[in-house]
């Protein structure tokens, strides 16, 4: 199993352009989560699903727009990048959504908005 | 609304010695559930232990086990036995026991083992 992979690692963006963070499962994991980490802080929750058509806002959801049409894949989207965007974003996923299911991380990727 | 503090930005410990990492929280919630976080260099985030609130009885793997002090909303992780690949960022983090998905996280504390 390759666990939870995300595409890119790293990305650089101008303000005002979109692009697709990719995040992919192959455990069959029904809940998949979208987090950002900034620098002396925690991670906070964008959005999450709890399975394939299905998808609800987190804790920091402006800005972001998510799908899941499969199991397997959870993409983010930023419509319109700033500069407050500069962060590393992380996925996760879980086979179930009680707090007992292990959630799993991918690797992260780190976006620069200029 | 919760909230999760861990107070050291910093800790250093030696090789092969104990070092404790402190976490308290904020909630009025009965059911609960409490995390440990490891974050090494690569990035990412692998979960070292796990506490139900209604169990009295601190988690414990391996070298690492927990101080979850119900009554003073604390969670402390205990590392024994310093390894070097323990050097990392460590989160404690919090989760409500219903239908709320959501992990409240703590800022981190960066763990530095000297050789």
């Amino acid at each position: 199993n390759a666990g939870v992979t995300q595409t890119p690692k790293f990305q650089v963006l101008k303000t005002g352009q979109s692009m697709t963070l990719q995040c992919a499962q192959d455990m069959n994991h029904e809940y998949m989560s979208w987090y950002r980490q900034d620098p002396g802080m925690g991670l906070r929750l964008i959005h999450y699903s709890v399975g394939a058509g299905i998808t609800d806002q987190g804790e920091v959801p402006n800005g972001y727009n998510v799908s899941r049409s499969t199991t397997e894949d959870f993409p983010l989207r930023l419509l319109s990048a700033a500069p407050s965007q500069t962060s590393v974003y992380f996925c996760a996923s879980s086979f179930g959504t009680s707090p007992t299911n292990e959630q799993f991380f991918g690797p992260g990727t780190r976006l620069t908005v200029l | 609304a919760q909230t999760v503090t861990q107070s050291q930005p910093e800790m250093s410990v030696q090789e092969a010695e104990t070092v404790t990492l402190s976490c308290t929280y904020d909630t009025s919630e009965s059911d609960y559930y409490l995390f440990w976080y490891k974050q090494p260099p690569s990035r990412q985030m692998i979960l070292v232990i796990r506490q139900e609130a209604y169990k009295q009885q601190n988690a414990t793997e391996n070298r690492f086990s927990v101080n979850f002090q119900k009554a003073a909303k604390s969670f402390s992780l205990k590392i024994s036995d310093s390894q070097l690949g323990d050097a990392a960022m460590y989160f404690c983090a919090y989760r409500r026991g219903d239908s709320n998905y959501q992990l409240i996280w703590g800022a981190g504390t960066k763990l530095i083992i000297k050789p």
